[in-house]
């Protein structure tokens, strides 16, 4: 069906808040990844989910950064305390199979994180 | 760590042109390596994937090749359109168990001038 949302489109903020971000994978789709992309950049990889659980979680700048996927669909990106560098397009991606398979990535189209 | 190079980062083109794009790598030792597309303000479309086993693969007016050994692949596109002006991405997939993510390059800006 449907590819992979994102809500919301826009968020803006002020620096030290909460923020969650959503992301709704392709239904099926057992892994899933959130990337941040910061202007002129390419993605950097933050977090993955294989079904439910967090497999690798390397990519987070700082524990202010968490990210959940309790029943291995949707997931929450969370960030607190927010600060102005965390300013940023923040994407989440799917894929059929885990990471050691040659399938696709499939992006949804981003939060655009504006911390003032 | 894995790095990926875009060359150029941007490039304008008269409606048409054949062009390539290139992309390197510095560990050869990739799963597979993905094209995407970028639009202003939008996420990113897939538009080719190629095996660590594959040298090409072709859809369209696009084909991409890799040549694994040397970091390389490029995007050729052909007959070039206005609508194929965008961002183009490069990511690969490294090899090993330990593996979870893409990484990108820094990606093309391309202009198709009608």
């Amino acid at each position: 069906g449907a590819g992979v949302s994102q809500t919301p489109s826009n968020k803006v903020t002020e620096k030290g808040k909460y923020v969650e971000l959503r992301c709704d994978p392709i239904s099926g789709h057992t892994a899933l990844y959130w990337y941040r992309q910061s202007l002129g950049q390419g993605p950097e990889f933050l977090i993955y989910f294989q079904g439910t659980g967090a497999a690798d979680d390397s990519g987070l700048p700082n524990d202010r950064f968490f990210a959940v996927r309790p029943e291995g669909s949707v997931s929450t990106l969370k960030i607190q305390r927010t600060e102005r560098g965390d300013s940023a397009v923040y994407l989440c991606a799917s894929s059929s199979r885990g990471p050691t398979s040659y399938n696709e990535q499939f992006f949804g189209p981003g939060t655009r994180l504006t911390v003032l | 760590k894995q790095e990926v190079t875009q060359i150029p980062a941007a490039l304008s083109v008269p409606e048409g042109e054949n062009l390539v794009l290139n992309c390197s790598f510095t560990d050869s030792a990739i799963y597979n390596l993905q094209w995407f597309r970028q639009d202003p303000g939008k996420g990113l479309t897939s538009l080719l994937l190629i095996q660590s086993s594959q040298r090409e693969q072709t859809s369209g007016r696009l084909n991409a090749s890799l040549d694994k050994s040397s970091g390389r692949s490029t995007l050729y596109i052909a007959a070039s359109q206005p609508g194929d002006s965008a961002t183009y991405l490069c990511a690969v997939k490294p090899g090993g168990t330990g593996a979870n993510n893409l990484f990108f390059g820094t990606g093309t800006r391309l202009t198709v001038i009608p």
